[in-house]
Protein backbone atom coordinates (compact mmCIF):
# COMPACT_ATOMS: atom_id res chain seq x y z
CA UNK A 1 0.00 0.00 0.00
CA UNK A 2 1.68 2.81 -1.18
CA UNK A 3 -1.35 5.79 -0.56
CA UNK A 4 -1.97 8.37 1.15
CA UNK A 5 -5.83 8.96 1.49
CA UNK A 6 -7.40 12.46 2.15
CA UNK A 7 -10.68 13.07 3.06
CA UNK A 8 -12.87 14.95 1.71
CA UNK A 9 -12.12 15.46 -1.70
CA UNK A 10 -14.36 18.55 -1.54
CA UNK A 11 -15.61 20.98 0.96
CA UNK A 12 -17.04 24.32 0.86
CA UNK A 13 -17.26 25.75 4.06
CA UNK A 14 -18.47 29.52 5.27
CA UNK A 15 -16.29 31.50 7.49
CA UNK A 16 -17.85 30.85 10.45
CA UNK A 17 -17.90 26.92 10.37
CA UNK A 18 -15.48 24.44 12.05
CA UNK A 19 -14.72 21.50 9.84
CA UNK A 20 -11.43 19.42 9.79
CA UNK A 21 -9.46 17.69 7.14
CA UNK A 22 -8.59 13.86 7.38
CA UNK A 23 -5.12 12.23 6.33
CA UNK A 24 -4.23 8.48 6.31
CA UNK A 25 -1.30 6.64 5.30
CA UNK A 26 -0.37 3.04 6.22
CA UNK A 27 3.14 2.52 4.79
CA UNK A 28 4.74 3.21 8.37
CA UNK A 29 5.81 6.29 7.67
CA UNK A 30 6.78 8.87 10.35
CA UNK A 31 6.81 11.89 8.99
CA UNK A 32 3.54 13.69 7.43
CA UNK A 33 2.98 17.18 5.94
CA UNK A 34 0.14 19.75 5.44
CA UNK A 35 0.72 21.98 2.38
CA UNK A 36 -1.32 24.49 0.62
CA UNK A 37 -1.52 24.78 -2.86
CA UNK A 38 -3.52 27.52 -4.85
CA UNK A 39 -4.18 27.90 -8.73
CA UNK A 40 -1.14 27.55 -10.97
CA UNK A 41 1.35 27.92 -7.78
CA UNK A 42 3.38 25.25 -6.46
CA UNK A 43 2.53 23.44 -3.19
CA UNK A 44 3.66 25.65 0.25
CA UNK A 45 4.55 24.20 3.04
CA UNK A 46 2.60 24.65 6.47
CA UNK A 47 3.14 21.98 8.73
CA UNK A 48 5.43 19.07 9.31
CA UNK A 49 4.96 16.20 12.08
CA UNK A 50 7.73 13.93 13.04
CA UNK A 51 7.20 11.07 14.88
CA UNK A 52 3.54 12.43 15.90
CA UNK A 53 5.61 15.65 17.27
CA UNK A 54 4.98 18.99 15.31
CA UNK A 55 8.10 20.12 14.55
CA UNK A 56 7.59 22.61 11.62
CA UNK A 57 4.95 25.34 11.75
CA UNK A 58 6.05 27.58 8.65
CA UNK A 59 4.19 30.75 10.73
CA UNK A 60 0.94 29.36 9.61
CA UNK A 61 -2.42 31.55 10.74
CA UNK A 62 -3.99 29.73 14.46
CA UNK A 63 -7.34 29.44 12.19
CA UNK A 64 -5.36 26.25 10.94
CA UNK A 65 -4.94 23.76 13.64
CA UNK A 66 -2.74 20.72 12.99
CA UNK A 67 -3.21 17.31 14.85
CA UNK A 68 -1.75 14.19 14.93
CA UNK A 69 -3.17 11.03 16.50
CA UNK A 70 -1.32 8.60 15.49
CA UNK A 71 1.64 7.64 13.33
CA UNK A 72 -0.99 6.97 10.88
CA UNK A 73 -3.48 9.90 11.25
CA UNK A 74 -3.06 13.57 10.54
CA UNK A 75 -6.16 16.29 11.02
CA UNK A 76 -6.07 19.73 10.09
CA UNK A 77 -8.75 21.93 11.79
CA UNK A 78 -10.34 25.12 10.08
CA UNK A 79 -12.00 27.70 11.85
CA UNK A 80 -13.27 31.04 10.86
CA UNK A 81 -11.31 30.85 7.43
CA UNK A 82 -11.19 33.53 4.92
CA UNK A 83 -12.39 33.25 1.57
CA UNK A 84 -8.29 33.60 0.74
CA UNK A 85 -8.08 30.40 2.34
CA UNK A 86 -9.64 28.72 -0.48
CA UNK A 87 -6.82 26.45 -2.32
CA UNK A 88 -6.16 22.49 -2.65
CA UNK A 89 -4.81 21.42 0.78
CA UNK A 90 -2.42 18.87 0.45
CA UNK A 91 -1.36 15.79 2.72
CA UNK A 92 2.17 13.99 2.52
CA UNK A 93 4.16 11.56 4.24
CA UNK A 94 8.01 10.01 4.13
CA UNK A 95 9.96 8.27 6.26
CA UNK A 96 11.07 10.29 8.22
CA UNK A 97 14.28 12.17 8.65
CA UNK A 98 16.26 10.39 7.01
CA UNK A 99 18.03 11.18 3.47
CA UNK A 100 16.92 9.84 0.36
CA UNK A 101 13.43 9.14 0.79
CA UNK A 102 10.48 9.98 -1.01
CA UNK A 103 7.48 12.17 -0.19
CA UNK A 104 4.26 10.68 -0.87
CA UNK A 105 1.09 12.65 -1.78
CA UNK A 106 -2.34 12.61 -1.57
CA UNK A 107 -5.16 13.65 -4.07
CA UNK A 108 -6.04 16.87 -2.11
CA UNK A 109 -8.89 18.76 -0.78
CA UNK A 110 -10.25 21.06 -2.87
CA UNK A 111 -11.41 23.45 0.08
CA UNK A 112 -13.93 26.12 -1.01
CA UNK A 113 -14.39 29.06 2.08
CA UNK A 114 -17.87 31.79 0.94
CA UNK B 1 9.20 26.75 -27.11
CA UNK B 2 9.09 27.71 -23.60
CA UNK B 3 7.63 31.39 -22.33
CA UNK B 4 7.83 32.72 -19.22
CA UNK B 5 5.60 35.31 -17.75
CA UNK B 6 3.07 36.20 -15.28
CA UNK B 7 1.55 32.79 -15.17
CA UNK B 8 3.14 29.45 -14.89
CA UNK B 9 5.98 28.67 -17.00
CA UNK B 10 4.96 26.79 -20.20
CA UNK B 11 6.70 24.52 -22.44
CA UNK B 12 5.08 23.15 -25.82
CA UNK B 13 6.66 20.05 -27.58
CA UNK B 14 5.58 18.26 -30.48
CA UNK B 15 4.72 14.79 -29.36
CA UNK B 16 7.91 12.14 -30.01
CA UNK B 17 10.13 15.02 -29.49
CA UNK B 18 11.95 15.36 -25.96
CA UNK B 19 11.41 17.58 -23.42
CA UNK B 20 13.85 19.32 -21.00
CA UNK B 21 12.19 20.67 -18.20
CA UNK B 22 14.70 23.20 -15.91
CA UNK B 23 14.30 23.97 -12.10
CA UNK B 24 17.00 26.08 -10.17
CA UNK B 25 16.98 25.51 -6.48
CA UNK B 26 17.97 27.96 -3.19
CA UNK B 27 20.01 26.16 -0.81
CA UNK B 28 23.25 25.21 -1.71
CA UNK B 29 23.19 22.30 1.47
CA UNK B 30 20.11 20.51 -0.33
CA UNK B 31 21.57 17.00 -0.23
CA UNK B 32 18.07 15.30 -1.91
CA UNK B 33 15.86 16.60 -4.92
CA UNK B 34 12.70 15.29 -6.37
CA UNK B 35 10.96 15.82 -9.76
CA UNK B 36 6.93 15.56 -9.32
CA UNK B 37 3.85 15.58 -11.83
CA UNK B 38 1.04 17.05 -10.95
CA UNK B 39 -2.21 16.63 -13.68
CA UNK B 40 -5.08 18.72 -12.64
CA UNK B 41 -7.20 17.76 -10.05
CA UNK B 42 -4.80 15.99 -8.88
CA UNK B 43 -1.54 15.78 -5.90
CA UNK B 44 1.70 15.60 -7.16
CA UNK B 45 3.06 11.94 -8.50
CA UNK B 46 6.95 10.91 -7.97
CA UNK B 47 8.54 10.95 -10.82
CA UNK B 48 12.41 10.67 -10.59
CA UNK B 49 14.85 11.48 -7.23
CA UNK B 50 18.34 12.26 -7.29
CA UNK B 51 20.69 12.55 -4.49
CA UNK B 52 23.68 15.23 -3.83
CA UNK B 53 26.18 12.87 -4.39
CA UNK B 54 24.95 12.08 -8.28
CA UNK B 55 25.12 14.27 -11.11
CA UNK B 56 22.72 12.15 -13.17
CA UNK B 57 20.15 9.79 -12.52
CA UNK B 58 18.07 7.59 -15.44
CA UNK B 59 14.57 6.44 -15.22
CA UNK B 60 12.22 5.09 -17.80
CA UNK B 61 11.91 7.66 -20.38
CA UNK B 62 13.49 10.09 -17.95
CA UNK B 63 16.48 11.33 -16.84
CA UNK B 64 17.65 14.30 -14.28
CA UNK B 65 20.72 15.78 -14.30
CA UNK B 66 22.10 17.49 -11.43
CA UNK B 67 24.69 20.26 -11.50
CA UNK B 68 25.27 21.69 -8.47
CA UNK B 69 27.87 24.52 -8.84
CA UNK B 70 25.33 26.53 -10.43
CA UNK B 71 22.16 24.62 -8.25
CA UNK B 72 20.68 23.79 -11.32
CA UNK B 73 18.36 20.22 -11.96
CA UNK B 74 16.48 19.63 -15.08
CA UNK B 75 14.45 16.78 -15.93
CA UNK B 76 14.60 15.00 -19.37
CA UNK B 77 11.29 13.20 -21.08
CA UNK B 78 12.38 11.31 -24.11
CA UNK B 79 10.03 10.43 -27.13
CA UNK B 80 7.28 12.68 -25.02
CA UNK B 81 3.97 11.74 -25.03
CA UNK B 82 0.07 13.25 -24.91
CA UNK B 83 0.04 11.75 -21.31
CA UNK B 84 2.61 13.44 -19.77
CA UNK B 85 0.88 16.53 -20.18
CA UNK B 86 1.08 18.25 -17.08
CA UNK B 87 2.68 20.61 -14.66
CA UNK B 88 6.65 19.58 -13.54
CA UNK B 89 7.83 20.55 -10.00
CA UNK B 90 11.00 20.59 -8.83
CA UNK B 91 11.08 19.58 -5.09
CA UNK B 92 14.24 20.42 -2.88
CA UNK B 93 15.34 18.53 0.84
CA UNK B 94 16.15 21.35 2.96
CA UNK B 95 17.30 19.90 6.75
CA UNK B 96 15.78 22.76 9.09
CA UNK B 97 15.88 20.89 12.45
CA UNK B 98 13.68 18.20 10.71
CA UNK B 99 13.65 17.89 6.96
CA UNK B 100 11.32 19.62 4.69
CA UNK B 101 10.14 20.07 1.20
CA UNK B 102 10.67 23.10 -1.24
CA UNK B 103 9.22 23.35 -4.10
CA UNK B 104 10.03 25.35 -7.25
CA UNK B 105 7.94 27.54 -9.02
CA UNK B 106 6.49 24.61 -11.78
CA UNK B 107 6.32 24.10 -15.35
CA UNK B 108 3.63 23.05 -17.36
CA UNK B 109 4.47 20.85 -20.51
CA UNK B 110 2.00 21.23 -23.16
CA UNK B 111 2.66 18.31 -25.97
CA UNK B 112 1.32 18.94 -29.60
CA UNK B 113 -0.33 16.23 -31.44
Amino acid sequence: DTEVTQTPKHLVMGMTNKKSLKCEQHMGHRAMYWYKQKAKKPPELMFVYSYEKLSINESVPSRFSPECPNSSLLNLHLHALQPEDSALYLCASSQGAVPGEKLFFGSGTQLSVL
Amino acid sequence: GESVGLHLPTLSVQEGDNSIINCAYSNSASDYFIWYKQESGKGPQFIIDIRSNMDKRQGQRVTVLLNKTVKHLSLQIAATQPGDSAVYFCAEKVASGTYKYIFGTGTRLKVLA
